[in-house]
């Protein structure tokens, strides 16, 4: 069964960072694209970030583009999310998510979550 | 960004009812569309990909429809297990999803 794993949430202050993981179980993780998704109460569901099987290439939402990093490790099977400079509206329920497709942004698997909270 | 909007927000229907969810996109996306289903304190399930092509181990009462911008999502006998709220998502171009839409129990 393929299941995902999400650690690292919590209280974090404003301006402050949070590094999130995702551990990944029952498929090949090296083969598959990978990303972050989160939800708000008020905006919904919205996608944050991708990376592909190899780690060569990456993509991120405007909203955390020069704030947050995804990596992998694909050893480890492992998805991390590395936040900076953190703002209160990216408090949400953060999820990883196993991609359907290699270069398409449909998400197949998801994890339980991780909720971040931002606030002073 | 291309918008996605659902409607309705909510839909009250009973056991048995067949209940049709539309999403409007704000340009054309194809049919690069998926379904997605949300019970309370849970992760999103992924329902149905490419507007029409259902996730395996979907039941048959779900079916989707559509493409350029508007779409649908069919359930033809809904069972108790079906009441959650349900979100679309483009991803034609990177990924959007609609506001969703609060199936209840009538």
């Amino acid at each position: 069964e393929m299941r995902l794993l999400e650690s690292g949430g919590g209280l974090v202050q404003p301006g402050g960072s949070l590094r999130l993981s995702c551990a990944a179980s029952g498929f090949t993780f090296g083969s598959w694209a990978m990303s972050w998704v989160r939800q708000t109460p008020g905006k919904g569901l919205e996608w944050v970030s991708s990376i592909s099987g190899s780690a060569g290439s990456t993509s991120s939402a405007d909203s955390v583009r020069g704030r947050f990093t995804v990596s992998r490790d694909n050893s480890r099977n492992t998805l991390y999310l590395q936040m900076n400079s953190l703002r209160v509206d990216d408090t949400a329920v953060y999820y990883c998510a196993k991609n359907f497709y290699d270069n398409r942004l449909a998400f197949h698997i998801w994890g339980q979550g991780t909720k971040v909270t931002v606030s002073s | 960004d291309i918008q996605m909007t659902q409607s309705p927000s909510t839909l009250s229907a009973s056991v048995g009812d067949r209940v049709t969810i539309t999403c409007r996109a704000s340009q054309s996306i194809s049919s690069w569309l998926a379904w997605y289903q949300q019970k309370p304190g849970k992760a999103p399930k992924f329902l149905i990909y490419k507007a029409s092509t259902l996730v395996s181990g979907v039941p048959s009462r779900f079916s989707g429809s559509g493409s350029g911008t508007e779409f649908t999502l069919t359930i033809s006998s809904l069972q108790p297990d079906d009441f959650a709220t349900y979100y679309c998502q483009q991803y034609h171009s990177y990924s959007t999803f609609g506001q969703g839409t609060k199936l209840e129990s009538k």
